[in-house]
């Protein structure tokens, strides 16, 4: 079964400081990575995705994720966190070319950005 | 202005009682999923439908149910078999069909709290 590791649950930066965020998946076969984004009462939503490819992919806001597949990784960087990045990160997986459009989500990190 | 609709935002019910989260979507997917979202539990995915009078389980359907006769709907019941019902519910929607990856789209969640 697909699975996804999400080793920080908590992180606590200073703003200007930099921000890596671990992500690890467990599945054989070829796979669709996302980081998704929940700031503080709004909607989930999409911060980048990786298909095919170069394995480094920016998305919104400054965000960048690197997918390593020698190491089933794809973890979240932002060379200079800003107080407004103060939000749950989650990573999700979609198993490619499966019968189904289903995500498999990590346990989700909580980042919160000191002034 | 296409997008996801959730009612209502904060939801209290007694426990023993069954209770019904809505779910409308103006944006003409074919697909509608439901996820229970707990802290430190990430997202897990309860019922998915891929077309208006079919659903499947997901990963933690035991004590829900769900109904999909029309597109825009995906109403979720969580009945009083659920062991465990406080939690927040988000809905998503997809396009469906294809060899690959259909984006899924968030709405804004229902947080339930039985007492």
């Amino acid at each position: 079964a697909q699975s996804v590791s999400q080793h920080n649950h908590h992180v606590i930066l200073s703003e200007a400081a930099s921000l890596e965020l671990g992500c690890n998946y467990s599945y054989g076969g070829t796979v669709n990575l996302f980081w998704y984004v929940q700031y503080p009462g709004q909607h989930l939503q999409l911060l980048l995705k990786y298909f095919s490819g170069d394995p480094l992919v920016k998305g919104i806001k400054g965000f960048e994720a690197e997918f390593i597949k020698s190491k089933f990784s794809f973890n979240l960087r932002k060379p200079s966190v800003q107080w407004s990045d103060t939000a749950e990160y989650f990573c999700a997986v979609n198993a490619r070319g499966g019968a189904t459009n289903k995500l498999i989500f990590g346990t989700g990190t909580l980042l919160a950005v000191q002034p | 202005d296409g997008g996801i609709t959730q009612s209502p935002k904060y939801l209290f019910r007694k426990e023993g009682q069954n209770v019904t989260l809505s779910c409308e979507q103006n944006l003409n997917h074919d697909a509608m999923y439901w996820y229970r979202q707990d802290p430190g539990q990430g997202l897990r995915l309860i019922y998915y439908s891929q077309i208006v009078n079919d659903f499947q389980k997901g990963d933690i359907a035991e004590g829900y149910s769900v109904s999909r006769e029309k597109k825009e709907s995906f109403p979720l019941t969580v009945t009083s078999a659920q062991k465990n019902p406080t939690a927040f519910y988000l809905c998503a929607s997809s396009a469906w069909g294809g060899s690959s990856y259909n984006e899924q789209f968030f709405g804004p969640g229902t947080r339930l709290t039985v007492l």
